[in-house]
């Protein structure tokens, strides 16, 4: 069975950091397009961003609300990824899911982690 | 960015009964169109994909329709498992985008 194991949530103040990381099992990570998507309270699902495969040249892709302040890398060889979150702001407290993308057309989120709680408060 | 607008945001129903949820995306999306089962305290779980494709494992009540701007995803005959959130999500075009969630309740 596939399974998506995350870690590192917590409680952070605002400007500051965190890593969450995501273990991957019984799937074969290394041609996989991985990615996260976070569940904010009142306003739902949104989309963090993703890293292609090696094969795809391991390219990131972000969120507006992010980029230049979040970081997606992975390693493959632990079947782990990973997401930097600096400069945290209040407004990114959500729930952080890791996912699955289908690598070619129709995309869609496969498999979901069961998530971990990231609250950014003073 | 491609929005995506559910109706209803929320609906009261009994086991049994046929349930339809519609999304709207601000563009034409062709068929790149997604549905996702949230239950309380889970995960996201992938029912259907490009409109109208079952995930495996999924039951067959569920069915999904439409294409270009309009689509619609319906349960034939309620169960309680079912109820819980629903969500659309288009694959367009990055950033991928859902909508805000369709919570079917007991009524």
């Amino acid at each position: 069975e596939v399974q998506l194991v995350e870690s590192g949530g917590g409680v952070v103040k605002p400007g500051g950091s965190l890593r969450l990381s995501c273990e991957v099992s019984e799937f074969t990570f290394s041609n996989a397009w991985m990615g996260w998507v976070r569940h904010v309270p009142g306003r739902g699902l949104e989309w963090v961003g993703r890293i292609k495969s090696l094969l795809d040249g391991k390219t990131t892709d972000y969120a507006a609300p992010v980029k230049g302040r979040f970081t997606i890398s992975r390693d493959d060889s632990k079947n782990t990824l990973y997401l930097q979150m600096n400069s945290l702001k209040p407004e990114d407290t959500a729930v952080y899911y890791c996912t699955t993308e289908r690598f070619r057309s129709p995309h869609y989120f496969g498999y979901w982690g069961q998530g971990t709680l990231v609250t950014v408060s003073s | 960015d491609i929005q995506m607008t559910q109706s209803p945001s929320s609906l009261s129903a009994s086991v049994g009964d046929r349930v339809t949820i519609t999304c709207r995306a601000s563009q034409n999306i062709t068929d790149y169109l997604n549905w996702y089962q949230q239950r309380p305290g889970k995960a996201p779980k992938l029912l259907i994909y490009a409109t109208s494709s079952l995930q495996s494992g999924v039951p067959s009540r569920f069915s999904g329709s439409g294409s270009g701007t309009d689509f619609a995803l319906a349960i034939s005959s309620l169960q309680p498992e079912d109820f819980a959130t629903y969500f659309c999500q288009q694959s367009s075009r990055t950033p991928w985008t859902f909508g805000q969630g369709t919570k079917v309740e007991v009524k």
